[in-house]
């Protein structure tokens, strides 16, 4: 089966422009993940979404990140204004549900540089 | 809030040795999961556990869960080069739906 697609794989803008990923779920997942990796460390969750519904935003900075996946398969995350600690790579993951097993499919992620 | 710690954050081994990565939480999990991400790479999953003291392998690996819930173990016999890269492991509360991925070891390894 297809893997995770995700564009752009990479990114630069300037602080205080705008910047939109995009992912492509594998076929059939029901759960879409957003996250945020820094260097060096471990992936933080940004928003986690059940077919068409948020399941999970407690980590999104709501006042400059938003995310929607509005027909419950592909998925966009928007930033904006970027500020200079918005540096890291996104990616988005899949999964079949969130029930007991949940194994978590990651795209290739897109490497935004804000400058 | 759930809190989980992952150590070391760095190991250098030879090429042969053997390698540990340890996961603790502060909180009682409803299961555990381990990825690895290649230098450059994205997290691939590698195995979930879900038991109290359960234990699993996959060739050179072995992954265990604590009787009590709280931590976990990946233990790599005889490293080759092809293992490098940064183990995760990704925990969940119990009752909850919210995963949360440790800060990683990362694995370098010395041919």
């Amino acid at each position: 089966e297809a893997g995770v697609a995700q564009s752009p794989r990479y990114k630069i803008i300037e602080k205080r422009q705008s910047v939109a990923f995009w992912c492509n779920p594998i076929s059939g997942h029901a759960t879409l993940y957003w996250y945020q990796q820094i260097l060096g460390q471990g992936p933080k969750l940004l928003i986690q979404f059940q077919n068409n519904g948020v399941v999970d935003d407690s980590q999104l900075p709501k006042d400059r990140f938003s995310a929607e996946r509005l027909k419950g398969v592909d998925s966009t995350l928007k930033i904006q204004p970027a500020k200079l600690e918005d540096s890291a790579v996104y990616l988005c993951a899949s999964s079949r549900g969130t029930g007991e097993i949940y194994e978590q499919y990651f795209g290739p992620g897109t490497r935004l540089t804000v400058t | 809030g759930q809190q989980v710690m992952q150590i070391p954050q760095y190991q250098h081994v030879q090429e042969g040795e053997d390698f540990t990565t340890y996961c603790n939480s502060s909180t009682t999990l409803s299961n555990i999961q381990w990825y690895k991400q290649r230098p450059g790479g994205h997290p691939v999953f590698l195995i979930q556990l879900v038991k109290s003291g359960e234990v699993k392998k996959q060739k050179r690996l072995t992954f265990q869960f604590g009787e009590a819930k709280k931590n976990s173990s990946l233990h790599i016999t005889a490293t080759q080069t092809t293992d490098v890269g940064t183990y995760f492991c990704a925990v969940r509360n119990t009752g909850g739906f919210k995963t949360i991925f440790g800060a990683g070891t990362r694995l370098f390894v010395k041919a």
